[in-house]
């Protein structure tokens, strides 16, 4: 059974730092893409970032740009967020995401981890 | 930006019946349009990718159709697991921008 499990969650103040990670199982972590996308409480889903398979291509959307860098190692099968200069505003449920096919190129999502909360609050 | 336009945003129909989702994209995106359901206190889970591609294990009672800028998401005869929140997102451009449509609530009439 594929699987992704999030963890490193927690309360962190406005302007503080916090690392997420997320483990793979199941299928090749290796040779998939891996994403992070997040939900703000009640709200809709927006894209965080994409990691290439070897690490070769980073990209992150226009709100985090600069502050969040996403990693992986595949030893570990393992996938990171790290997440700086954090605001009220990315308080969210950051959800660690496979592409849904292997290789390259624009992809949809599938599986979901199960999701872990960030909350920056003071 | 491509801007994903879900509609309506809440939609309330009876078990038994069928429910029928729009999503809209600010432009094209072929048939890049994947669709997704999501349950309170639960992870989304991809039921359509392709525009009409059901992923694995996703019920025949699920169907999405559509390119270019208009998709749709039908459920027929509705089941009591079936009401929940869907997403629609779009996977057309690389480098990734990936937007999401505000998500419809499909809720028991």
């Amino acid at each position: 059974e594929v699987q992704l499990v999030e963890s490193g969650g927690g309360l962190v103040k406005p302007g503080g730092s916090l690392r997420v990670s997320c483990v793979g199982s199941g299928f090749t972590f290796s040779s998939y893409t891996m994403n992070w996308v997040r939900q703000a409480p009640g709200k809709g889903l927006e894209w965080v970032s994409s990691i290439s398979s070897s690490s070769e291509f980073r990209y992150y959307g226009d709100s985090v740009k600069g502050r969040f860098t996403t990693s992986r190692d595949n030893a570990k099968k393992s996938l990171y967020l790290q997440m700086n200069s954090l605001k009220v505003e990315d308080t969210a449920v950051y959800y660690c995401v496979r592409d849904g096919n292997s290789g390259y190129g624009a992809n949809w999502f599938d599986p979901w981890g199960q999701g872990i909360l960030v909350t920056v609050s003071s | 930006e491509i801007v994903m336009t879900q509609s309506p945003a809440t939609l309330s129909v009876s078990p038994g019946e069928r429910a029928t989702l729009s999503c809209r994209a600010s432009q094209s995106v072929s048939s890049d349009l994947a669709w997704y359901q999501q349950k309170p206190g639960r992870a989304p889970r991809l039921l359509i990718y392709g525009a009409s591609a059901r992923a694995t294990g996703i019920p025949a009672r699920f169907r999405g159709s559509g390119s270019g800028t208009e998709f749709t998401l039908s459920i027929s005869s509705l089941q009591s697991e079936d009401f929940a929140v869907y997403y629609c997102q779009q996977y057309h451009k690389w480098p990734p921008r990936y937007t999401f449509g505000q998500g419809t609530k499909l809720e028991i009439k």
